[in-house]
């Protein structure tokens, strides 16, 4: 497929929990993204990382955190879990970070949050 | 601030017939645009883009889009529909100003093709 990996594929979770999930970007890519989808909503940008750097973003507050490895595997944390965090979770990755580069997307994970 | 509406929830053709799948965007400068298709239980799979150049773009899957500045619409279609094709059509767009990939996607289309 689009050769991006997530873990895991399904993760169910208390509030007030804290969770990591994981990304494999496509090989040479070193800029990933991660969006939340809420059920019957399009993605909402969370964050983007270029060579393990943030730059970029959106209205996700600080218990939405990133890192991005040598590797170009990243991560997202979510501390504080609330019951609106349930959601599928979707990284992309592209070969850069400029605005015209086509993103390539996991299959995504479905967190539940109880 | 960039948006993106995609004003039909689901769209039905028959088989065979030619399918449109609407949308319209707003960016203070100009725009990348952006279709990507999602199937059930799956990642989004990019189709096609628009950055510059011919109005008419081509992609995967014999789908196609014309971009239309005037009317800031980035319509998505097809000439012969199959039954292959029903799933979730996602617009999306970028503004060039922007430094990084923040994209806005639409609430999406549920397109439903009918044998």
């Amino acid at each position: 497929e689009t050769g991006v990996t997530q873990s895991p594929t399904h993760l169910i979770k208390t509030r007030g929990q804290q969770v990591t999930l994981r990304c494999s970007s496509q090989s040479g890519h070193n800029t990933v993204s991660w969006y939340q989808q809420a059920l019957g909503q399009g993605p909402q940008f969370i964050f983007q990382y270029y060579r393990e750097e943030e730059n970029g973003r959106g209205n996700f507050p600080p218990r939405f955190s990133g890192l991005q490895f040598p590797n170009y595997s990243s991560e997202l944390n979510v501390n504080a879990l609330e019951l609106d965090d349930s959601a599928l979770y979707l990284c992309a990755s592209s070969l850069t970070s400029g605005p015209q580069e086509t993103q390539y997307f996991g299959p995504g994970t479905r967190l539940l949050v109880l | 601030a960039q948006s993106v509406a995609q004003p039909e929830d689901q769209v039905n053709v028959a088989e065979g017939n030619p399918l449109t799948v609407k949308c319209t965007y707003s960016v203070s400068g100009n725009p990348y645009l952006f279709w990507y298709v999602q199937y059930p239980n799956r990642g989004l799979q990019f189709l096609l883009k628009y950055i510059t150049g011919d109005n008419l773009v081509k992609g995967s899957y014999g789908f196609e889009a014309e971009f239309n500045k005037s009317q800031t619409s980035f319509h998505l279609k097809k000439p012969s529909a199959l039954v292959s094709d029903s799933a979730l059509y996602f617009c999306a767009v970028r503004d060039t100003s922007g430094g990084y990939q923040k994209v806005t996607f639409g609430t999406g289309t549920k397109l439903q093709v009918i044998p």
